[in-house]
């Protein structure tokens, strides 16, 4: 079973859509959640962090299932700035100096 | 605002040379990093370094690499014979505290062994 895995994608959806992306993680002692955001050829930047209780960032909500070891990242109001690829991030109990990444889920926002 | 920097953007080197890539960390941040993405696949660790020393590695880091800090500000890799599977985009981060915190990248060096 790979360590973080994502649904490649990709999603089309017009501007205005609300589009949800899940994660699951193999491992049950992990730690810290993040989705990270990655343009074509760019570095990846941290979109937000991902907490228990769940959290939200102005159009983007972010929420974290332990118990089933799933991760879900939603997008309300697509805009055509949101087209990238979105990480989902994991840092196992131990590794406390490396990020797991899965490998991405693309979403192209469309006029 | 404060940014990881990554030199050269682009190398082109021939199999067997050696190359080193360079990066200057965000200058508060006490954790450093390099990751590589092969084109089309996902982000991959390969070394954390802190306090001066390796703190974690994953077995792509073999013996053909190495990291170092030579001063305050430079955060290199080494490569000492390139394969062609070394062919990859080379992302420098750094964190201000250990890696489960933000970690910034670099905008990465893409490096390409013919």
């Amino acid at each position: 079973r790979k360590e973080v895995e994502q649904d490649p994608g990709p999603f089309n959806v017009p501007e205005g859509a609300t589009v949800a992306f899940n994660c699951t993680y193999s491992n049950s002692a992990s730690q810290s959640f993040f989705w990270y955001r990655q343009d074509c050829r760019k570095e990846p930047k941290l979109l937000m962090s991902v907490y228990s209780s769940g959290n939200e960032d102005g159009r983007f909500t972010a929420q974290l299932n332990r118990a089933s070891q799933y991760i879900s990242l939603l997008i309300r109001d697509s805009k055509l700035s949101d087209s990238a690829t979105y990480l989902c991030v994991v840092v196992f109990s131990g590794g406390y100096n490396k990020l797991i990444f899965g490998a991405g889920t693309r979403l192209a926002v469309h006029p | 605002e404060p940014e990881v920097t990554q030199t050269p953007s682009h190398q082109v080197t021939q199999m067997g040379q050696e190359v080193i890539l360079r990066c200057v960390p965000i200058s508060n941040h006490l954790y450093f990093y390099w990751y590589r993405q092969i084109l089309g696949q996902k982000v991959e660790f390969l070394v954390s370094f802190y306090n001066n020393e390796i703190s974690e590695k994953s077995e792509i880091f073999d013996d053909q690499f190495s990291v170092e800090r030579p001063d305050g500000s430079n955060f290199t890799l080494k490569i000492r014979s390139t394969k062609l599977e070394d062919s990859a985009m080379y992302f420098c981060a750094s964190s201000i505290n250990r890696g489960d915190t933000e970690a910034f990248f670099g905008q990465g060096t893409r490096l390409t062994v013919v």
